[in-house]
């Protein structure tokens, strides 16, 4: 039972280089999430997408997309990398958030430094 | 606005005492949910603890228990007869019904347990 699947674990980049970080969960879940996680600040909210086929913006979504393929998969782009964007990234997914919240499953993290 | 704040970067204690970690909220919606997460120095984050809003009792599992006081929003976490294993990151964390019951995070507090 593989859960939340995130890739790459690691990742190193240029300033200005782009890459997609791919999220696959195998649990039904309706709702996905990308969190990234900066020393001293928690996690901050990308963007989630509460059902297939939406998509909305979190506390901090300048310099990101993202992409709903399907239900089980949810992927994070970064366009143009830049140095603030070094951080560890977490996908997370919940079964059907209607009644006050659910769990949030989490994926093991990419670590992503921007040189 | 939806906010959490943990006030404690970091807490001591001995091993086998009880520990409670401070998390405040704010939020304006009547059903949101609170949770407690734990992340070890491996990275990943484990779920403990949840408390829907219109719950009347304080949630309990196992070692971990959950002091919630609504007027005061306050949700703080209670750990009992700690063990060196708590040694972790804890997360206080919210979903609220407005805007697809996004979870939204503290800044965490950082737990040394004392041999």
């Amino acid at each position: 039972n593989a859960g939340v699947t995130q890739t790459p674990k690691f990742q190193v980049l240029k300033t200005g280089q782009s890459m997609t970080l791919q999220c696959a969960q195998d649990m039904n879940h309706n709702s996905m999430y990308w969190y990234r996680q900066d020393p001293g600040m928690g996690l901050r909210l990308i963007y989630y997408s509460a059902s297939e086929g939406t998509t909305d913006k979190g506390e901090v979504p300048n310099g990101y997309n993202v992409s709903r393929l399907n239900k089980r998969e949810f992927s994070l782009r970064l366009e143009s990398a830049a140095p603030s964007q070094t951080s560890v990234y977490f996908c997370a997914s919940t079964r059907n958030p209607g009644q006050g919240g659910e769990k949030l499953f989490f994926g093991s993290g990419t670590q992503l430094s921007v040189l | 606005a939806q906010k959490i704040t943990q006030t404690q970067p970091g807490m001591f204690v001995q091993e086998k005492e009880a520990v409670t970690l401070d998390c405040t909220y704010d939020t304006s919606d009547p059903s949101y949910g609170l949770f407690w997460y734990k992340q070890p120095s491996s990275g990943e984050m484990i779920f403990l603890i949840y408390q829907g809003s219109y719950d009347q009792q304080n949630a309990t599992e196992g070692r971990y228990s959950l002091n919630f006081q609504k007027a005061r929003k306050s949700a703080n976490l209670v750990i009992s007869a700690s063990q060196l294993g708590d040694s972790a990151m804890y997360f206080c964390a919210m979903s609220q019904n407005t805007g697809g019951f996004k979870t939204i995070f503290g800044a965490g507090t950082r737990l040394f347990v004392k041999a």
